[in-house]
């Protein structure tokens, strides 16, 4: 069964104030590691895929990376716009053949000015 | 470009009242899912359709059907709801070309059951 654990549950950091989000995986075949971003009452906003352990992306202020067991979110130099709960999911398999995403329960972080 | 609609945004419904959820992609994308997320939870997908034509179960089916109705519409139904289905559901959509995935979201349904 495919599992995925987020670590912290919540992170509090200051403006400007770097730090890493966890996303452990076990997952049979990896295929993709999603990372979203959530706001309260609005839907997770895609932000990475990755495929392969050594792959890196960017978008502004975040930077994912990803090993054969665990991704993490490295967000530089914060400001409080980066508040927002962050998700991890896995993808193990082709969708077209019934594989689906496994989420993760999520990093609440607040970013204080 | 609208992405992924779902609709209603909010509904309170009575236990034992019925309705289906709506959820429309614009992206051509071929596989389209239901979550629900409740807290402490995370987001637990219900049913999902790889392609056209078909559906399965996923994780919490029970209480729920599902309808493919074309490519870009689908919808989910609640025939008898229960106050543990209060809870917001996402709609999402997926396409896996081989080389990469896409994978977006609507923005939720929030509904209530009393």
């Amino acid at each position: 069964e495919d599992q995925v654990t987020q670590s912290p549950e919540a992170l509090r950091l200051q403006e400007g104030e770097s730090s890493s989000l966890n996303c452990s995986y076990t997952v049979s075949g990896l295929r993709g590691l999603f990372w979203y971003r959530q706001d309260p009452g609005k839907g997770p906003e895609f932000l990475f895929t990755l495929y392969s352990a050594g792959e890196e992306k960017e978008k502004e202020r975040l930077k994912a990376t990803l090993t054969k067991k665990e991704s993490f979110l490295h967000i530089t130099a914060p400001k409080p716009e980066d508040s927002a709960t962050y998700l991890c999911a896995v993808q193990a398999g082709r969708l077209i053949s019934g594989s689906r995403l496994t989420f993760g329960e999520g990093t609440q972080l607040t970013v204080n000015p | 470009n609208a992405g992924v609609t779902q609709t209603p945004k909010f509904q309170v419904l009575k236990t034992g009242q019925s309705m289906t959820l709506q959820c429309a992609q614009d992206m051509n994308h071929n596989s389209m899912y239901w979550y629900r997320q409740d807290p402490g939870m995370g987001l637990r997908l219900i049913y999902y359709s790889a392609s056209e034509g078909t559906t399965d179960k996923g994780e919490v089916p029970n209480g729920y059907n599902v309808s493919r109705l074309n490519k870009r519409e689908f919808s989910l139904r609640l025939e008898s709801a229960a106050p543990s289905q209060t809870s917001v559901y996402f709609c999402a959509s997926y396409r896996d070309s081989g080389a990469s995935t896409e994978a977006f979201f609507g923005q939720g349904t929030r509904l209530t059951v009393v």
